[in-house]
């Protein structure tokens, strides 16, 4: 079974549309994330949950909306793609705060054109 | 915030050679994880290794949280060692309630056969 997984994996997109990428968790942790990996590979946080609330929320343009409807899940919701939205999202999720391993899913790579 | 670098950025290694990959970080850390992203884009977990020195296999991983770095060794090398290897770092100080890794750019390993 896979612990942290994402859906979908690739998503092709014209700019100004709306898209969502879903993230579950079966390891029964309570704080998940949602990470950026740019086109050089490098990887920023960009949200995270505690038990479903937001603790974290790094410098993001609003067009990008988390949901956890309960603590299993984590949901990014972004309206009017750009360009520059184009990157692997990855979620993942940790035991605690600031206790245990982080583990990811396997990435939705989102393309803009 | 705390600064993530990680030497070398590339490294090409014969298959079956031994290797080295370095981890310096600037200021005191609570976790340390390393990562591998395979040819695929799956982020795997390695270790996650504060302090002290671990192995699995033919890896290993040591990180001395006094002097601010840690090293992950890597022996006889195999093809499918290849991908890029991330550390990270939880700032001692990233705030109360938060959790906040942030990755360094990343080794990236060719193992030719």
């Amino acid at each position: 079974d896979t612990a942290v997984s994402q859906t979908p994996k690739y998503l092709v997109t014209q700019m100004g549309n709306d898209k969502s990428i879903k993230c579950e968790q079966n390891l029964g942790h309570d704080t998940m994330y949602w990470y950026k990996q740019d086109s050089k590979k490098f990887l920023k946080i960009m949200f995270s949950y505690n038990n479903k609330e937001l603790i974290i929320n790094e410098t993001v343009p609003n067009r990008f909306s988390p949901k956890s409807p309960d603590k299993a899940h984590l949901n990014l919701h972004i309206n009017s793609l750009e360009l520059g939205d184009s990157a692997v999202y990855f979620c993942a999720s940790s035991q605690d705060v600031g206790r245990g391993e982080l583990f990811f899913g396997e990435g939705s790579r989102l393309t803009v054109l | 915030g705390i600064q993530v670098e990680q030497s070398p950025p590339d490294l090409i290694l014969q298959e079956g050679a031994n290797s080295t990959l370095r981890c310096n970080f600037s200021d005191s850390v609570n976790n340390l994880q390393w990562f591998h992203q395979n040819p695929w884009g799956q982020l795997i977990n390695l270790f996650y290794i504060p302090s002290g020195t671990k192995q699995n296999g033919r890896l290993s991983a040591t990180t001395v949280a006094t002097e601010r770095y840690s090293l992950l060794y890597i022996s006889s090398s195999q093809t499918t060692d290849s991908g890029v290897y991330f550390c990270a770092v939880d700032p001692l100080y990233s705030g109360a309630g938060s959790y906040q890794l942030t990755f360094g750019k990343g080794t990236k390993l060719s193992v030719i056969p």
